[in-house]
This record gives C-alpha cells, structure tokens and sequence, in this order.
C-alpha cells in the first residue's frame, strides 16, 4: 500500500519568514496531494491540495509544488503569521479509492514573534 | 454550521464498555468515512461508506468495531469491549460523489479508556 513520508516532524521560524514541508510517497499510481492543517482539538482543515496533472498551486501565501517522477511534493507558506502555528499533515490518495487518504506523520510548525 | 458534525467531542469510559460515536456528513455528501488517530501521529483510514453502502474497511477495523449508517445520513461507529488501546481521536470525513478525493474532516470525538 502508499506510504507517505514527511518532515522536519517540527519546524519553527520567525513571523515573516517563509515555511517548508516536505513529503514522499510510495505508490506511483497516487494522483492526489491534499495538505490538512490541524490545530490543538480540532479536526483537519483542508488548507491546499494538488492533483498529478498539475505542477504547481498557490493560494495566497501558500503555495504547494508536486514532482511526479521524484515522487515528491512540498508546502510553502510564505510571510508566515502566529496563525500559521499547527500541526501540518501531507496526504496521498488515487481516484477510484474514494477519499481512502494515506496520511504523513505530520509537521509541528511554530511561528515566534 | 454545514460542516462535519461528531458527537460527543469527548468520551472517557472504563475498560470493557462499549462506547458509540455519532457522525452527521455534510448535506448531500454521499460518502463517508471514519479514521482513527493517536497521538504524534497522522489519521488512520478505517472504513468509509458511498451512502448506506460499506464499501472497504481496513485491517485496523478488528471484529469489536462496527460502523453503520443505515439511511445514507448519518453514521455511527460502535467499539464493544473497549481497551486501553482504543484510546485516540476518532475522526469523521465526508466527501461529495462527483469528487471523491476531496475529504472534509469534523472535529472528531476523542476516546479515553482507563
């Protein structure tokens, strides 16, 4: 089955700067990126996401790249806020599973003033 | 509020009882799903229904759990005999039919077995 790796597994940086999140996947056939947002409580906020026939997405300040032939994809948060600080999880799935996601061990992003 | 709803948001129970969780999906959201998440770590898959229809479930889903939703509306998630092992957050997720990789997290029901 997929197996999704991420890290750092924390990551603090200054109000401002800009934030990265790398994941991995396993499963070649994998063709859905979506990135979740979880804060203390609550359940996962889907933030971003990415499909396989796209390279690049952006949002605002948050932007996610997908390399197909690495099997990789990342999370960039520029100009981050002290409301960036949550836990931040990758995932991966393929359409046919439904939404049957394969989840990263997730990222502890601090933003400090 | 149209979002995931899950009740309760916390439960504690002792071991050996059984405990059930309920799960409202976004209106018109055909399918849902259920995942099992502890600590330090990211959501589990366990099972997921395209409307009252179980469509997979996963090897984490022993012989104690069961999960239904008899109408296509709503679902529950029933643990019998609860072990200490149990305790993490339960999460619910609904996706609509026409994109079915899309998943819309509650804010989950937090199981604590002493």
């Amino acid at each position: 089955g997929e197996n999704v790796e991420q890290h750092p597994s924390t990551l603090s940086v200054q109000e401002g700067d800009s934030a990265v999140i790398k994941c991995t996947y396993s499963d070649s056939a994998s063709n859905y990126f979506p990135w979740y947002k979880q804060e203390l409580g609550k359940g996962p906020q889907l933030i971003i996401d990415i499909r396989s026939n796209v390279g690049e997405k952006k949002d605002q300040r948050i932007a996610v790249t997908l390399n197909k032939t690495a099997k990789h994809f990342s999370l960039h948060i520029t100009e981050t806020q002290p409301e960036d600080s949550a836990v931040y999880f990758c995932a991966a799935s393929k359409s046919g599973t439904a939404s049957k996601l394969t989840f990263g061990t997730g990222t502890r992003l601090q933003v400090t003033l | 509020d149209t979002g995931v709803s899950q009740d309760p948001r916390h439960k504690i129970t002792k071991r050996g009882q059984n405990v059930t969780f309920r799960c409202d999906p976004i209106s018109e959201h055909n399918r849902l799903y259920w995942y099992r998440q502890t600590l330090g770590q990211g959501p589990e898959f366990l099972t997921y229904f395209q409307n009252e229809a179980q469509l997979e479930k996963s090897r984490l889903l022993s012989d104690r759990f069961s999960a239904e939703r008899p109408k296509g509306s709503f679902s529950t998630l029933e643990i019998q005999r609860t072990e200490q092992g149990d305790s993490a957050m339960y999460l619910c997720a609904s996706s609509p039919f026409l994109r079915d990789t899309e998943a819309f997290f509650g804010q989950g029901t937090r199981l604590t077995v002493v």
